[in-house]
């Protein structure tokens, strides 16, 4: 898992509840990301951020927002407007989003209910 | 729309036999092919990473192969471990947007004593 931590580890919360995951890493990367993972599918992803204070929407990020005030944390916030929440979510970084490998958290298993 | 496809969704294999994982995508333009080892509850850690260029990639007793052309790839798993026992993704980057990743569904690998 490198140096990436996500908390908790596992997270409940009721329907119509936002919820925030944290990600935080300590590899000096410029470059973040969050995935969602479901079973039988591949990894997909939600939003990225190649810089502070910078970020673009993913292939699926309808019921999602994140935030990049500092180069450490990019903190991702389920809303009560995502049809689907109950996932594992994985946050990754890498050097700089081109060309360059992305190392992944541990994830965090969100149930909703 | 780029698509990583892997197979089998899942095999199971006695402590010390071989096993073969593949991989087929559609990804152009290619950049490269990573193979990652996730464990049950826990982010991917990479495994190999391929360029166009390469044709075998080893990592201990992990040898991973592209073929460019044929736009195909597969994983070798040697002697095989009780450690083993995880689910393998095939990921490809696409030639011009290094971060976008396309993602297979993982082959799931059980082995047993």
């Amino acid at each position: 898992d490198g140096g990436i931590t996500q908390s908790p580890k596992y997270l409940f919360r009721k329907e119509g509840q936002n919820v925030t995951l944290s990600c935080e890493q300590n590899l000096n990367h410029d470059a973040m990301y969050w995935y969602r993972q479901d079973p039988g599918q591949g990894l997909r992803l939600i939003y990225y951020s190649q810089i502070v204070n910078d970020f673009q929407k993913g292939d699926i990020a309808e019921g999602y927002s994140v935030s990049r005030e500092k180069k450490e944390s990019f903190p991702l916030t389920v809303t009560s407007a995502q049809k689907n929440p109950t996932a594992f979510y994985l946050c990754a970084s890498s050097i700089r989003t081109s060309g360059n490998e992305q190392y992944f958290g541990p994830g965090t298993r969100l149930t909703v209910t | 729309k780029n698509q990583v496809e892997q197979s089998p969704q899942s095999l199971i294999i006695l402590e010390g036999k071989n096993c073969t994982l593949q991989c087929n995508y559609t990804v152009s333009p290619f950049s490269n092919l990573r193979w990652y080892k996730q464990d049950t509850g826990r982010g991917p850690v990479s495994l190999t990473i391929m360029t166009f260029s390469e044709n075998t990639k080893s990592n201990g007793r992990y040898t991973a192969t592209l073929d460019a052309d044929t736009k195909q790839s597969s994983l070798h798993i040697t002697a095989s471990q009780l450690s083993d026992s995880a689910s393998y993704i095939c990921v490809v980057s696409e030639g011009t947007n290094d971060y976008k990743l396309s993602f297979g569904a993982g082959t799931t690998v059980t082995v047993r004593a």
